[in-house]
C-alpha cells in the first residue's frame, strides 16, 4: 500500500509564475489536508479537502492560492503570482475518515523555492 | 484556541541515556495528542497518538509518552537514545473545528544524540 505521494519533490519558480503541487492520497484516503512549513517553523494547517468539496480553508491566504480535488486524480495545491515568501515546504496529508483519533498520513513534502 | 508548546528548540542527549522532549498544550475539550518525526528533507513520520485511555502511549522505534492532564503535557521519552534518533520531533493536537478536524503543530523540537 502506497503511502501518501507529492510531486514534484522540489520546484522552482521565478516570481510572478504559477506553482502547481500535486498529492495522492494513501488508497482508501478520501480526506486530504494541506499544511505549509516555512524555514525552521513548525506546520501550518492550510486547507482540508474531501472529494470535490472544500470544507475548511481557514488556513488558506486569500489570495492567490487555491485548492481542489476531483472526483478523479490528485488534489491540487496552486499558487498564482508566487513571490518569494511562498518559498517552504508543502505537505499533504492524507485520512481515512476525519474523526479525532485518525492519525494522519503524511507525504514526503514538495519544496517551493521562489527565486 | 487550541495551542501546542515545545518550550525547548533543541535538546542533546548522549547515546545510550534517555531522552525527554517536551510538549504542552491548550484545548477545549478533550485532547486528542500526537507525535510526529521528521528526518530532514522527508515528509512527517507518525510516532504515537494519545485519544483516550491509559495516560503512557508507546509508539514506533521505542517512544512513549506520557499524558498529564493536570499539567497538559504530553512528553516525548525513550529510555535508551540512539544516533539514529536525532531528528526533529513535532508534538501536535487535534483541533476539533465546526467543519474537519486539523492538526495544531508545536514549532518543532531539534533532537541530537551524540555517541
Amino acid at each position: 500500500n502506497a503511502g501518501v505521494m507529492q510531486n514534484p519533490r522540489h520546484l522552482v519558480r521565478r516570481r510572478g509564475q504559477e506553482a502547481r503541487l500535486r498529492c495522492s492520497p494513501m488508497k482508501g484516503h478520501s480526506h486530504v489536508y494541506w499544511y505549509r512549513q516555512l524555514p525552521e517553523e513548525g506546520l501550518k494547517f492550510m486547507v482540508y479537502l474531501q472529494k470535490e468539496n472544500i470544507i475548511d480553508e481557514s488556513g488558506m491566504p486569500k489570495e492567490r492560492f487555491s485548492a481542489e480535488f476531483p472526483k478523479e486524480g490528485p488534489s491540487i495545491l496552486r499558487i498564482q503570482q508566487v513571490v518569494r515568501g511562498d518559498s517552504a515546504a508543502y505537505f499533504c496529508a492524507s485520512s481515512f475518515r476525519d474523526s479525532e483519533n485518525n492519525e494522519q498520513f503524511f507525504g514526503p513534502g514538495t519544496r517551493l523555492t521562489v527565486l | 484556541a487550541q495551542s501546542v508548546a515545545q518550550p525547548e528548540d533543541q535538546v542533546n542527549v548522549a547515546e545510550g541515556n534517555p531522552l525527554t522532549v517536551k510538549c504542552t498544550y491548550s484545548v477545549s475539550g478533550n485532547p486528542y495528542l500526537f507525535w510526529y518525526v521528521q528526518y530532514p528533507n522527508r515528509g512527517l513520520q507518525f510516532l504515537l497518538k494519545y485519544i483516550t485511555g491509559d495516560n503512557l502511549v508507546k509508539g514506533s522505534y521505542g517512544f512513549e509518552a506520557e499524558f498529564n492532564k493536570s499539567q497538559t503535557s504530553f512528553h516525548l521519552k525513550k529510555p535508551s537514545a540512539l544516533v539514529s534518533d536525532s531528528a526533529l520531533y513535532f508534538c501536535a493536537v487535534r483541533a476539533v473545528m465546526e467543519y474537519g478536524n486539523k492538526l495544531v503543530f508545536g514549532a518543532g523540537t531539534i533532537l541530537r544524540v551524540k555517541s
